[in-house]
């Protein structure tokens, strides 16, 4: 079974601009839920998508927002980048679905990482 | 609020000996801790999880004790090996949301 991936790797943007990242999901999984990883703050929860929706969300200003589809794929957009916003950004997918509980465990993609100048 | 504080930072620890890596969490919602390990460039890996009504787990050289009155869980890796070199985290999960600790960035000397 191919792992989550995630696209582009790499991705190097201007302050003010906006991006799309892309993340697809082990086959089979709906959950998805993105992270962010600085070496200060460590990995921060953004937000997870279940069948479209947006079932979570972390403590990130409105900038940053994401989507999901039917085929599971999401998407996660910044816009107005800052040079804060230069990290490493997750995504993770699982079977469970949000509210639940259980051993489904969260497999994360390599990750794109976003430089800000 | 930092809800999972992991120490150490750093870790060395020589070929063939028992690297320790030790969490604490707050929030007794949490139902499900697992530990992830992750290489410079790559995405973290799961590499063992518990739930908390389990006090250990061992899965080959990684060991999770788990003690739910203290609110604390640990990592041991049995027989370290140059290749356990990586970072590790901790984290605990509430619905699917995982809470992460800041990382222990272990070096297993030859």
């Amino acid at each position: 079974k191919a792992g989550v991936t995630q696209t582009p790797r790499y991705l190097i943007k201007t302050r003010g601009q906006q991006v799309t990242l892309s993340c697809s999901p082990i086959s089979g999984h709906r959950s998805v839920s993105w992270y962010q990883q600085t070496p200060g703050q460590g990995l921060q929860f953004l937000f997870e998508y279940f069948s479209e929706t947006q079932r979570n969300k972390g403590n990130f200003p409105g900038r940053f927002s994401g989507r999901q589809f039917s085929n599971s794929r999401s998407e996660m957009n910044v816009s107005t980048l800052e040079l804060g916003d230069s990290a490493l950004y997750l995504c993770a997918s699982s079977l469970s679905p949000p509210g639940t509980s259980g051993n489904y465990e969260q497999y994360f993609g390599p990750g794109t990482r976003l430089t800000v100048t | 609020q930092q809800q999972v504080k992991q120490s150490p930072q750093s870790l060395i620890v020589q070929k063939g000996g028992i690297s320790i890596i030790n969490c604490a969490y707050e929030n007794t919602a949490f139902d499900y801790f697992p530990w992830y390990q992750q290489f410079p460039g790559k995405g973290p890996a799961l590499l063992i999880a518990i739930r908390p009504d389990v006090s250990e787990k061992k899965e080959g050289r990684f060991t999770i004790s788990f003690n739910k009155s203290a609110k604390q869980f640990s990592l041991h890796i049995m027989d370290s090996q140059p290749g356990d070199s990586a970072t590790y985290f901790c984290a605990a999960r509430r619905y699917s949301t995982l809470t992460f600790g800041k990382g222990t960035m272990l070096l297993v000397s030859p």
